[in-house]
């Protein structure tokens, strides 16, 4: 089945260290994207790509880097920049921008 | 700035009706609406792109009026099922790549 693998489900990490979520689709998409989510709050656009070797920041990019060397893995570094790192962050995908999106389960990170 | 969705909670029986708003302070291009259960990642409901189409599928659909910047997601005779928080997306003619999304709207359906 096509879909979007993230992993780790669930990620504990100290305060300092920089720490790399893995975002992988097989659906053959072009576009990819980073979210992150706080308790009770909406989605907010962190990095995204539309092409390999290609990316944007979005509106909270500080602290966070992305690569884009292959269509189908979109991985995001969460720094030790990143004054707080503590959040859900979803990874998503479409194959063109006036698509739906798709979204992975999500990793929840929590730095302690 | 993202849009902004109202009501921001809103409870029903089951077989109600309900309307939730997105309004954006920016031209648009398209709007999308998303459904997420606690827990889980947002799940894609439909798209509406400029042309005030209105579309929908079984018994929710939405509105998109590009003059006000607004657009409404209706969920007619609601379901158990319909639970979750609601958010709208928005994307502008400026930059067709980046998608937006709103406060969110919470919507509990009791029996």
């Amino acid at each position: 089945d096509g879909g979007i693998t993230q992993s780790p489900k669930y990620l504990f990490r100290k305060e300092g260290q920089n720490v790399t979520l893995s975002c992988e689709q097989n659906l053959n998409h072009d576009a990819m994207y980073w979210y992150r989510q706080d308790p009770g709050q909406g989605l907010r656009l962190i990095y995204y790509s539309q092409i390999v070797n290609d990316f944007q920041k979005g509106d909270i990019a500080e602290g966070y880097s992305v690569s884009r060397e292959k269509k189908e893995s979109f991985p995001l570094t969460v720094t030790s920049a990143q004054k707080n790192p503590t959040a859900f962050y979803l990874c998503a995908s479409s194959p063109r921008h006036d698509y739906g999106y798709t979204f992975g389960s999500g990793t929840r990170l929590t730095v302690v | 700035q993202q849009p902004v969705q109202s009501p921001q909670a809103v409870i029903l029986r089951e077989g109600e009706d309900a309307v939730i708003n997105c309004s954006s302070s920016k031209a648009l291009y398209s709007v999308h609406w998303y459904r997420q259960k606690h827990g889980e990642a947002p799940v894609f409901l439909m798209i509406l792109l400029k042309g005030g189409e209105q579309k929908g599928h079984d018994k929710i659909s939405a509105s998109f009026n590009e003059k006000k910047q607004q657009s409404s997601l209706y969920l007619t005779a609601s379901q158990l099922s319909y639970s979750g928080t609601y958010f709208c997306g928005t994307v502008t003619p400026y930059n067709t790549d980046k998608l937006i999304f709103g406060t969110g709207t919470r919507l509990q359906v009791f029996p």
